[in-house]
């Protein structure tokens, strides 16, 4: 199986910051023969459920907003908040979508420092 | 209106059995793979079990192998699981996931609010 990892576990940034969480994966999920990424960030506040934000590691999900990006290949992905708002208080997993099962990464939590 | 709305979760004993139902609306049903995710008190995000569009394709998660059953009827927009020999550890909010396309591999765009399962030990 495919294990993801999440670093950091949370981090706090000031109103109007960046926010980078990076997201391992212990097998590459690069399907070469169509070039893509099989890797997807959700959001989740609290009592709600999670929110698809990013696919195919980069491709932002009609209607999120464009502070929110994806990037990386192959076993590293990052996703950036480019300016930090307050309705961005949540917890953030990654997920790959290469193999089954589709392993979620544990999570990183993001506050407003 | 896109959604997914599960029912059918409670308070059970360890040991005994719980289906689980999902209701879709406001797409194709048919056309999209289907997810059971769950998520325990206080934890991150455990994928449970999919299903392609034409019941074909099943997968789990080990931990539920051997114990849970992913179905879904196409004729009532619905998605089921079946758990048997429930586990305290199952206790989880259940929430039901819509693949974004119509083949195996995509992510999942489309989330229920979830039905909680308590199993007392």
């Amino acid at each position: 199986d495919i294990v993801m990892t999440q670093s950091p576990d949370s981090l706090a940034v000031s109103l109007g910051e960046r926010a980078t969480i990076n997201c391992k994966s212990s097998q590459s999920v690069l399907y070469r023969s169509y070039n893509k990424n099989y890797l997807a960030w959700y959001q989740q506040k609290p009592g709600q459920p999670p929110k698809l934000l990013i696919y195919w590691a980069s491709t932002r999900e009609s209607g999120v907003p464009d502070r929110f990006s994806g990037s990386g290949s192959g076993t590293d992905f990052t996703l950036t908040i480019s300016s930090l708002q307050a309705e961005d208080v949540a917890v953030y997993y990654c997920q790959q979508y290469y193999s089954t099962p589709r392993v979620f990464g544990p999570g990183t939590k993001v506050d407003i420092k | 209106e896109v959604q997914l709305v599960e029912s059918g979760g409670g308070l059970v004993q360890s040991g005994r059995s719980l289906r689980l139902s999902c209701e879709a609306s406001g797409f194709t049903f048919e056309d999209y793979a289907m997810h059971w995710v769950r998520q325990a008190p206080g934890r991150g995000l455990e994928w449970v079990s999919g299903i392609n569009w034409n019941s074909e394709n099943t997968g789990y998660a080990d931990s539920v192998k051997g114990r849970f059953t992913i179905s879904r009827d196409n004729a009532r927009n619905s998605l089921y699981l079946q758990m048997n020999s429930l586990r305290a550890e199952d206790t989880a909010l259940y929430y039901c996931a819509k693949d974004k396309y119509s083949t195996w591999d995509a992510a999942f765009d489309i989330w229920g609010h979830g039905t909680m399962v308590t199993v007392s030990s």
